[in-house]
């Protein structure tokens, strides 16, 4: 069965440093891969996904993430933090063929200082 | 943009009690689902329809079942709430393209945080 690792629970950041949130999934074959952002009280919305093609993925908010099958990995990043992104990010990973297996990592608080 | 509304965003209920939530999705959407979601657990998947009358048991569904009458709707329901069940409930949905690859994105609803006294 497939699992996502999110090593970090919680990251400090300045506003306007780049940020970088980990995630590391196990699976016999390419999952589908997403980031989720959920704010404080609020339900989870979708940042950004990678289903197959390029490893590069572009998201909402200026986020980015990148799929790297050696590493078994997908690391959530942006250039330029603002204090708007103060938030819960998770990891999700699901098969292709089952929509309703999708696993979600533990979270990563994201702090931002102004 | 699709929507899909939770009844309640805060409940408090007695142990004991049976406790309703309530999910609305308005995108015509085959798949809904209800998680659990818990300080450094993540979300996990207490149950999942696939269709009207469909259900089908995700990681944790003891002490839960589900309804799922119409299309746009899906119940949780606590038959007798514990305070291990004190948690923030999320319901997504998403659509069905069948097929090799049918993992369609979750969209989520606000969450309702559950308070079991």
């Amino acid at each position: 069965a497939q699992s996502v690792t999110q090593p970090d629970i919680h990251i400090t950041v300045s506003e306007g440093a780049s940020l970088e949130l980990r995630c590391n999934y196990s699976y016999g074959a390419t999952p589908y891969l997403f980031w989720y952002v959920q704010s404080p009280g609020q339900g989870l919305q979708l940042l950004l996904k990678y289903f197959s093609g390029d490893t590069l993925v572009q998201g909402i908010k200026g986020f980015e993430a990148e799929f790297k099958r050696s590493q078994s990995s997908f690391n959530l990043r942006k250039p330029s933090v603002h204090w708007s992104d103060a938030a819960e990010y998770f990891c999700a990973v699901g098969p292709p063929y089952n929509n309703n297996d999708m696993r979600f990592g533990a979270g990563t608080r994201l702090t931002v200082k102004p | 943009d699709v929507k899909v509304t939770q009844s309640s965003r805060y409940l408090v209920k007695r142990t004991g009690e049976k406790v309703f939530l309530e999910c609305v999705q308005d995108m015509d959407h085959e798949n809904m689902f209800w998680y659990r979601q818990d300080p450094g657990l993540g979300l996990r998947l207490i149950y999942f329809s696939y269709d009207v009358k469909m259900k089908e048991k995700g990681d944790i569904p003891e002490g839960y079942s589900v309804s799922r009458e119409k299309k746009e709707r899906f119940s949780l329901i606590l038959e007798s709430a514990s305070t291990n069940q004190t948690s923030m409930y999320l319901c997504a949905s998403s659509s069905w393209t069948g097929g090799a690859s049918s993992q369609e994105t979750q969209y989520f609803g606000p969450g309702t945080r559950l308070l079991v006294l």
